[in-house]
């Protein structure tokens, strides 16, 4: 069965503009987790959705947003962009909720933003 | 604080021996570990998880262990090959998410 979709893949934005990344989980799936990745914090969770609802949200700013829709379908924002967030963003769905770790996580390729 | 720690600098070994890596956490209970493996541009992909229950988990090449007086898992590739070069993280529930380390580098040289 078909992965993780990520798109888009590559982006570059400037400061002070938003970005929309979306998330095709595996077929049945319905939990999506979103990550951060930089070489000096690693992964970092940002939110997880379950059901078309948020269940737990990491330490970032309002900056950051998501939702997940009926098909489970994900997307999150960004707003008003700084250069921090360059960043790879992955997301990952599981069959479970994300927070009983009894499950798999299966990432998707990432989308690399960088802001300039 | 709460902490999930992987050795930082990348562990270089040989073809053929066994690798080591060492996840090691301070102030969590986690029932469940889990470990990934990355490559450089890709997302990380589950190799294993081990229950607290589990002292050791094996899977082909790999085995885990899981002691939580001490606080740690280990993660060992035996017979390790060129292929086996990818960063692996450990992983745990913590305040209802799944927590990653920051990973270790593994080099494996011819």
């Amino acid at each position: 069965k078909a992965g993780v979709t990520q798109t888009p893949r590559y982006l570059i934005k400037t400061r002070g503009q938003q970005v929309t990344l979306s998330c095709s989980p595996i077929s049945g799936h319905r939990s999506v987790s979103w990550y951060q990745q930089t070489p000096g914090q690693g992964l970092q969770f940002l939110f997880e959705y379950f059901s078309e609802t948020q269940r737990n949200k990491g330490n970032f700013p309002g900056r950051f947003s998501g939702r997940q829709f009926s098909n489970s379908r994900s997307e999150m924002n960004v707003s008003t962009l700084e250069l921090g967030d360059s960043a790879l963003y992955l997301c990952a769905s599981s069959l479970s909720p994300n927070s009983r770790g009894t499950g798999e996580l299966f990432f998707g390729e990432g989308s690399r933003l960088t802001v300039l | 604080s709460q902490k999930i720690e992987q050795n930082s600098e990348a562990l270089n070994i040989q073809e053929g021996k066994t690798a080591t890596l060492t996840c090691n956490y301070t102030n969590y209970s986690p029932a469940y570990l889990q470990w990934y493996r990355q490559d450089p541009g890709r997302g990380p992909v589950f190799l294993l998880l081990i229950r607290e229950n589990e002292k050791e988990k094996r899977k082909e090449r790999l085995k885990v262990t899981f002691d939580t007086t001490l606080k740690q898992s280990l993660f060992h590739i035996t017979a390790s090959q060129p292929a086996d070069s990818a960063t692996y993280l450990c992983a745990l529930v913590g305040t209802d998410k799944l927590i990653f380390g920051t990973g270790t580098r593994l080099q494996v040289f011819p």
